[in-house]
């Protein structure tokens, strides 16, 4: 299985911050890496898919970068509203994996 | 609209099996397949598998092989999710969630909370 380490696990920012997140694939996943953002008690929601491609609907402050093991997830400008844990995932190989997942607060 | 709406909670004792249901509506239930995932109390995401609707072909994570059945109604747009040989740490909240072999989960059901408990 691939696995997905996802850094750091978590993070304390102001409002307004640029927060980055990453995640290393232990093997080549070309840019096959999906960022889900979940806030608690409710499902996962898809920001990013295919590395770097934005959702429709989602705001352009979150984005992502990077191809083959090196990724990250970016929020430009952190708002009280992304108290969330995020998460990488690989569809490359099955199983599909998830990072361990990264929990965002606001200091 | 695309939804996915999941069955209701439930406690079940060890060594029973649960099904859980996942209703599909506002898109064409047999161009996407639905996947599985679990996330246990206080911990990450875990991938089950998928089931393809239109040809009931799934394919399973090799740790939940020979106890997880992945099965669909088209008729009634609705997959299930039954995991047998239930044990404690199989406590978790389960999602269905619309993709593809190789596309992402785009959208997700509530989630349905399985209790295995003594």
């Amino acid at each position: 299985d691939i696995q997905m380490t996802q850094s750091p696990s978590s993070l304390s920012a102001s409002v307004g911050d640029r927060v980055t997140i990453t995640c290393q694939a232990s093997q080549d996943i070309t840019n096959y890496l999906n960022w889900y953002q979940q806030k608690p008690g409710k499902a996962p929601k898809l920001l990013i898919y295919d590395a770097s491609n934005l959702k429709t609907g989602v705001p352009s402050r979150f984005s992502g970068s990077g191809s083959g093991t090196d990724f990250s997830f970016t929020i430009t400008s952190l708002q009280p509203e992304d108290i969330a844990t995020y998460y990488c995932q690989q569809y490359d190989n099955l199983p599909q994996t998830f990072g361990q997942g990264t929990k965002v607060e606001v200091k | 609209q695309v939804q996915l709406v999941q069955s209701g909670a439930e406690v079940k004792k060890p060594g029973a099996s649960v099904k859980v249901s996942c209703k599909a509506s506002g898109y064409t239930f047999t161009d996407y397949y639905i996947h599985w995932v679990r996330q246990a109390p206080g911990q990450g995401l875990e991938w089950m598998g998928w089931i393809n609707p239109n040809s009931g072909g799934t394919n399973y994570a090799q740790k939940f092989q020979g106890r997880v059945t992945m099965t669909r109604d088209t008729s009634i747009t609705t997959s299930y999710m039954e995991l047998s040989r239930l044990r404690s740490d199989d406590t978790a909240v389960y999602y269905c969630a619309r993709g593809g072999s190789m596309t992402p989960a785009d959208y997700w059901g509530q989630g349905t909370l399985v209790t295995v408990s003594s």
